[in-house]
């Protein structure tokens, strides 16, 4: 019954390994995104993706890599991960681009590189 | 780009008193301007939300004011509660939501 879904729920791993999260939401929604939060609690856009459409691409390094296999998913795959990328890592959707839409938030993935 | 500002980082309140969180934006095309709530260790959760040609909306004892020509929204919590203790996110949205940096509110028995 779950809206917005993630796995894992905890992620840690070694320094140069390369790791998934997957998301997916059952809303019906047009829009999904992944945002991270760091340890300071400052939650950020990393990525935006409308019906499978890549949307918004903030300064992301290119070592983190999105996939829309369908709208209902969206998964992120990062390469090579760093010590700075440690932090929760929220994926979302709503219904659709225009303004004033909510946001719902999957329950986050606690990423630890070691 | 968009960038909000969001005050304070931390507030501590008596319970049953009122709580304020103040934010400003900079982008005035800015059209959308939603509250969240995080719980400890929580997804972040929509509690109220205004649109732009609103001044102010109510919601029990939450209510959000929005100042279109100052370029500020504040969130106001009456006679708060222990479960009212999380972190607030202001936000602002044009073509993507920006997020303030967060409100750690600690309601005090």
């Amino acid at each position: 019954d779950t809206a917005v879904s993630q796995t894992p729920k905890y992620l840690v791993t070694q320094m140069g390994n390369d790791k998934s999260i997957k998301c997916e939401q059952n809303l019906g929604h047009d829009t999904m995104y992944w945002y991270k939060q760091d340890s300071k609690k400052f939650l950020k856009i990393m990525f935006s993706y409308n019906n499978k459409e890549l949307i918004i691409n903030e300064t992301v390094p290119n070592r983190f890599s999105p996939k829309s296999p369908d709208k209902a998913h969206l998964n992120l795959h990062i390469n090579s991960l760093e010590l700075g990328d440690s932090a929760v890592y929220f994926c979302a959707s709503s219904p659709g681009l225009a303004g004033g839409q909510e946001q719902f938030f999957g329950p986050g993935t606690r990423l630890t590189v070691l | 780009g968009e960038n909000v500002e969001q005050h304070p980082s931390t507030l501590s309140v008596q319970e049953g008193d009122s709580a304020v969180i103040k934010c400003t934006y900079s982008d005035s095309a800015s059209n959308y301007f939603p509250w969240y709530k995080q719980e400890l260790g929580k997804r972040p959760q929509l509690i109220i939300d205004i649109r732009s040609n609103v001044g102010e909306k109510k919601d029990q004892r939450i209510a959000v004011t929005l100042n279109k020509t100052a370029k500020h929204f504040s969130l106001h919590i009456t006679e708060t509660q222990p479960e009212d203790s999380a972190v607030y996110f202001c936000a602002a949205r044009l073509d993507k939501i920006i997020f303030g940096k967060g409100t750690r509110l600690h309601i005090l028995p």
